[in-house]
């Protein structure tokens, strides 16, 4: 039973922008860093964001993340063929010294 | 460049024990935090255990606890998780990671409990 809560599915045309909400709780999110992870089918996820909205080595600025309070957002903007994946968001749980991936949510693109 | 590769998955019976080995290669072993993830077939991902760089603390899922080790051996630069008293839910692939800020992962070994 996964503590982060997170939109079962999304999806927009190719070009457009998609939002995902992760919502949490002061245990995980609202204080720690959040995570984003994008899963193509048969393959090891792949880290997109971390620290809340850093992008590592080689992701496009097209993803981007924010956090406010006890919640997260990823953005995905100029929508591609190849996004089509599933996306986890990600945090640290401080009551439960444990970490946490949300429900995960799959972006179709239509 | 910096490799995780996971073995020892298989088909084990429930009440089984399995050990998976994580070998790492292209960065300085010791120095990080490692983890295990796992994915049932068909669901999302599960963190399982860490254990940080000299092998001295190490943190559990619930789901887990009791059950499962964590260790590494920073001379042969190996992660590994042992598993106990497996179950059917315990089916899944399970993938080993460095520090959850870098990015590496494993690709990940397929782990079924069945009879």
């Amino acid at each position: 039973q996964s503590v982060l809560t997170q939109p079962p599915s999304v999806s927009a045309a190719p070009g457009q922008k998609v939002t995902i909400s992760c919502s949490g709780s002061s245990s995980n999110i609202g204080n720690n860093y959040v995570s984003w992870y994008q899963q193509l089918p048969g393959t090891a996820p792949k880290l997109l964001i971390y620290e809340n909205n850093k992008r590592p080595s080689g992701i496009p600025d097209r993803f981007s993340g924010s956090k406010s309070g006890t919640s997260a957002t990823l953005g995905i903007t100029g929508l591609q063929t190849g996004d089509e994946a599933d996306y986890y968001c990600a945090a640290w749980d401080g009551s439960l010294s444990a970490y946490v991936f949300g429900t995960g949510t799959k972006v179709t693109v239509l | 460049e910096v490799q995780l590769v996971e073995s020892g998955g298989g088909l084990v019976q429930p009440g089984g024990s399995l050990r998976l080995s994580c070998a790492a290669s292209g960065f300085t072993f010791s120095s990080y935090w490692m983890h295990w993830v796992r994915q049932a077939p068909g669901k999302g991902l599960v963190w399982v255990s860490r254990i940080n760089g000299d092998g001295g603390f190490m943190n559990y899922a619930d789901s887990v606890k009791g059950r499962f080790t964590i260790s590494r051996d920073n001379a042969k630069n190996t992660l590994y998780l042992q598993m106990n008293s497996l179950r059917a839910e315990d089916t899944a692939v399970y993938y080993c990671a460095r520090d959850f800020n870098s990015g590496y992962w494993g690709q990940g070994t397929l782990v079924t409990v069945s009879s």
